[in-house]
């Protein structure tokens, strides 16, 4: 069956280092998403992405954030300078259409230490 | 701003007892909602799809149920078994995103 990808499972960080988290859709699906949950807290809509460009991002998602499909599979977050709140699972998400099931991934823990 | 609430927080019940989650949301006007279940430092694993035209989806031991107009979901299980221990978490999608809501905490003892 297919699935939603992340590498890698675990990141630590120092504070201001740059990361970049990746992700791989499912092969067809065509809107692409980030999550992220922080510890006991609910999951958070970061930004969704379709036809090469942002749709719709949250006020968590701020000039520290982007996001790029370097190609045609790959869809990464980059945190530019990472703060201690950043602490949180990160999850990729993708569907076929806007409206459609999204499949998320198992996760990317980022820990900024 | 859309706000999803689940109920309860938490919930234990003995092995093979029928059991409904509670989800309610602020605002009516949503394209599909979305079940899902999470296991402890895990992903989210997909359970069941409702589009907002539609009123129920059943899936092997899974039934959730859409009331649009009164902002409410449920998610009944039937014949809990101690596999089914794990947070369930109700989305809906406004716009291009999914709202979360808190989950419920099931555990179900053997």
């Amino acid at each position: 069956e297919p699935e939603v990808t992340q590498t890698p499972s675990h990141q630590v960080t120092q504070m201001g280092q740059e990361v970049i988290l990746r992700c791989v859709p499912i092969s067809n699906h065509l809107y692409f998403y980030w999550y992220r949950q922080i510890l006991g807290q609910k999951v958070e809509f970061l930004v969704s992405f379709y036809n090469n460009e942002i749709s719709e991002k949250s006020e968590i998602f701020d000039d520290q954030f982007s996001v790029e499909r370097p190609d045609g599979s790959n869809f990464t977050l980059k945190i530019r300078s990472t703060k201690l709140e950043d602490s949180a699972m990160y999850f990729c998400a993708s569907s076929a259409g806007g409206r459609g099931e999204a499949f998320f991934g198992q996760g990317t823990r980022l820990t900024v230490v | 701003k859309q706000e999803v609430t689940q109920i309860p927080a938490a919930l234990s019940v003995p092995e093979g007892e029928n059991l409904v989650l509670n989800c309610s949301f602020t605002d009516s006007a949503i394209y599909n909602l979305q079940w899902f279940r999470q296991d402890p430092g895990k992903g989210l694993t997909s359970l069941l799809l409702i589009q907002s035209s539609q009123r129920e989806q059943t899936s092997g031991r899974l039934n959730a149920s859409l009331d649009k107009s009164s902002g409410r979901s449920t998610l009944y299980i039937a014949a809990s078994q101690p596999g089914d221990s794990a947070t369930y978490l109700c989305a809906v999608a406004t716009g291009n995103q999914f709202y979360f809501g808190t989950g419920t905490s099931l555990t179900v003892i053997p």
